[in-house]
């Protein structure tokens, strides 16, 4: 079976714009959840979506959007890019989500905003 | 929030040792899990031990859960210098899976 695939692995971007970052979970797996990653404060916990509705959404502003379509796959967007946006982004996919399974984890997508 | 916090936060050794990474939480779970993250890579799951487990074990790694304690404990054993990563422990909550900051193992050859 295929891993989570994350495209594209880099970005550079620059202050004011958006991005959009996609993710591909295994094959089957219904449930793909997004975190952001920094040095300072770790791995937070972005939105999970589940066949195609999102599930739950963690503490971070509008700017930060996503989707998930009928294939599972999804996409986040981030608009009017700021500077402290720059981090790693991890897409991870399970079966069902929300139940303590593990997560199966991207190479995650790594932004720079200057 | 953070659920788990890992203790110490960076952990340098050298080859062969014993490596033992710290977790302790904050509130009623039915699991812990541990992962690996190498640098600039996603992670990777090691190891589930549930609420009502008291170790487990799976080729190199040991982990220990005290509930009574709220505290779980990773022990890698004879570590190598492929081990040098960061490790997280993580529980279930209103997310998926809540994460800790990690411990930054270094393994010195």
């Amino acid at each position: 079976k295929a891993g989570v695939t994350q495209t594209p692995r880099y970005l550079i971007k620059t202050r004011g714009q958006q991005v959009t970052l996609s993710c591909s979970p295994i094959s089957g797996h219904r449930s793909v959840s997004w975190y952001q990653q920094t040095p300072g404060q770790g791995l937070q916990f972005l939105f999970e979506y589940f066949s195609e509705t999102q599930r739950n959404k963690g503490n971070f502003p509008g700017r930060f959007s996503g989707r998930q379509f009928s294939n599972s796959r999804s996409e986040m967007n981030v608009s009017t890019l700021e500077l402290g946006d720059s981090a790693l982004y991890l897409c991870a996919s399970s079966l069902q989500g929300q139940d303590g399974a593990p997560l199966h984890f991207g190479n995650g997508t790594r932004l720079t905003v200057t | 929030s953070q659920q788990g916090e890992e203790d110490p936060q960076a952990l340098s050794i050298q080859e062969g040792e014993n490596a033992t990474m710290n977790c302790s939480y904050k509130t009623s779970i039915n699991n812990l899990q541990w992962y690996r993250q190498n640098s600039g890579r996603g992670l990777v799951h090691l190891i589930l031990i549930r609420s009502n487990e008291r170790e487990k074990h799976s080729g190199r790694l040991r982990v220990t859960l005290d509930t009574s304690k709220k505290s779980s404990s990773l022990l890698i054993t004879a570590s190598r210098a492929a081990d040098t990563a960061s490790y997280f422990c993580a529980t279930p909550g209103n997310t998926p899976l809540v994460f800790g900051k990690g411990t930054r193992l270094s393994v010195i050859a």
